[in-house]
């Protein structure tokens, strides 16, 4: 049970559009369809904004999007605004286990 | 609405047990299975252990495997985890989730601190 691999930060604009990517194995984010990602404010608890690769639940933005290519999965987060300011988690199943990544920081300057 | 309401956390020394609660509401809990993450402070997330629908199947990290034990109560609609041997590494906000699909984790609650010190 690796930890998926996730860059420590990024940073963009408001209006812009930034990538997030999450790297892992054909044991987790290769073998199956369902990563799913999680954004955290300080102090709140997580929230999920897109599950089995590309859908979102329903109340978040169509700004949220998903893509996965391999072993590696991205969230896009288009048109940014100063409240997508957090932390996001990537997380993979696994065939029965579950795995997340590390987590990167989102600056919104 | 979807409530989920962790309860349990405290401050216990290492070796001892505690025992975590998840009260759900708001949705059939007996449909859907559960998952328990933490948070140790200022790190990641990490999954801890999640358990089926119909409890026939349950997962653990390896870092609990052996120590921690996840289980639900349908009647109840509770879920638990069963905490023994204690480490200070298993210090944490511990939150309880509803599988979304497939290892979605759908968080409701505001999770419950656990502290291992001696």
């Amino acid at each position: 049970q690796s930890a998926l691999t996730q860059p420590r930060s990024v940073s963009e604009s408001p209006g812009q559009s930034v990538a997030i990517s999450c790297t892992g194995t054909s044991s987790d984010v290769g073998g199956y369809n369902y990563v799913s990602w999680y954004q955290q404010h300080p102090g709140k608890a997580p929230k999920l904004v897109i599950y089995d690769v590309t859908k979102r639940p329903s109340g978040v933005p169509d700004r949220f999007s998903g893509a996965k290519s391999d072993n590696t999965a991205s969230l896009i987060i288009s048109g940014l605004q100063i409240e997508d300011e957090a932390d996001y988690y990537c997380s993979s199943f696994a065939g029965g286990p579950v795995v997340f990544g590390g987590g990167t920081k989102l600056t919104v300057l | 609405q979807v409530q989920l309401v962790e309860s349990g956390g405290g401050v216990v020394q290492p070796g001892r047990s505690l025992r975590l609660s998840c009260v759900a509401s708001g949705y059939p809990f007996r449909n859907y299975g559960m998952h328990w993450v933490r948070q140790a402070p200022g790190k990641g997330l990490e999954w801890v252990a999640d358990i089926w629908h119909d409890g026939s199947k349950e997962y653990y990290a390896d870092s609990v495997r052996g120590r921690f034990t996840i289980s639900r109560d349908d009647s109840k609609t509770t879920l638990y985890l069963q905490m023994n041997s204690l480490r200070d590494e298993d210090t944490a906000v511990y939150y309880c989730a509803r599988d979304y699909s497939y290892g979605s984790k759908d968080f409701r609650g505001q999770g419950t601190p656990v502290t291992v010190s001696s």
